[in-house]
């Protein structure tokens, strides 16, 4: 089935640090990407999707300068964690669509963000 | 808008039958999506199903939609410990590509 790896899984760094998080599709291509973020016991909120050549399309309320996300290739989409601060400690999960019709998401296996 | 609820938590014994419930909104969804996920991890579809069906089996899992009523089950037949997990319904909107998904049931299996 369809695999898509998220890296790294978990996360540790001071504040003010910057961290890269790749997601890639490792046997599909994937032309649009998706971001979110998962607090403790609550459900996903969708950050931004992101498709493939062009600009991600950020959900209102979302700080694309803070949160910087690149789908340069249709394997590879990063998301950015500028200057990170504790507030931005979270779940951060993506999944990857591909170009089949009505393919359901596939999702990576999220990564752990803890800033101290 | 779009909006998918579940119940937040269910507990069933092992070898019990487990059924989740959601119910949705939005009348143009066309497909309807269960994940599963386990705790530090992210999410594991199980199965999914096209709006113009009315049930879908795989092996110990079974979908039911009632599209009149917008209201979507998965029932886990032999409920196993490896079962506890946290499970999402999601709808996928008429031409939208993401999802809506509810705020997920947490399902605890008993010995």
């Amino acid at each position: 089935g369809a695999v898509v790896s998220q890296h790294p899984s978990w996360v540790i760094c001071k504040s003010g640090t910057s961290v890269k998080i790749e997601c890639r599709s490792l046997d599909f291509q994937a032309t649009t990407m998706f971001w979110y973020r998962q607090f403790p016991k609550q459900s996903l909120m969708l950050m931004a999707t992101s498709n493939e050549g062009s600009k991600a399309t950020y959900e209102q309320g979302v700080e694309k300068d803070k949160f910087l996300i690149n789908h340069a290739s249709l394997t590879l989409s990063t998301l950015t964690v500028t200057s990170a601060h504790p507030e931005d400690s979270s779940f951060y999960i993506c999944s990857a669509l591909g170009t089949v019709k009505n393919q359901p998401q596939h999702f990576g296996d999220g990564t752990r963000l803890s800033i101290l | 808008g779009e909006d998918v609820e579940q119940s937040l938590f269910l507990s069933v014994r092992e070898g019990d039958s487990s059924v989740i419930n959601c119910t949705y909104t939005d009348s143009s969804s066309t497909y309807l999506y269960w994940y599963k996920q386990e705790p530090g991890a992210g999410l594991q579809l199980l199965t999914y199903i096209f709006s113009n069906m009315d049930m879908k089996q795989d092996q110990r899992l079974t979908v039911l939609l009632n599209k009149k009523d917008k209201h979507l089950s998965l029932r886990i037949a032999d409920t196993q410990t490896g079962d506890s997990a946290i499970y999402f319904c999601a709808e996928k909107p008429g031409s939208a590509r993401q999802l809506t998904f509810g705020s997920g049931t947490q399902l605890t299996v008993l010995p």
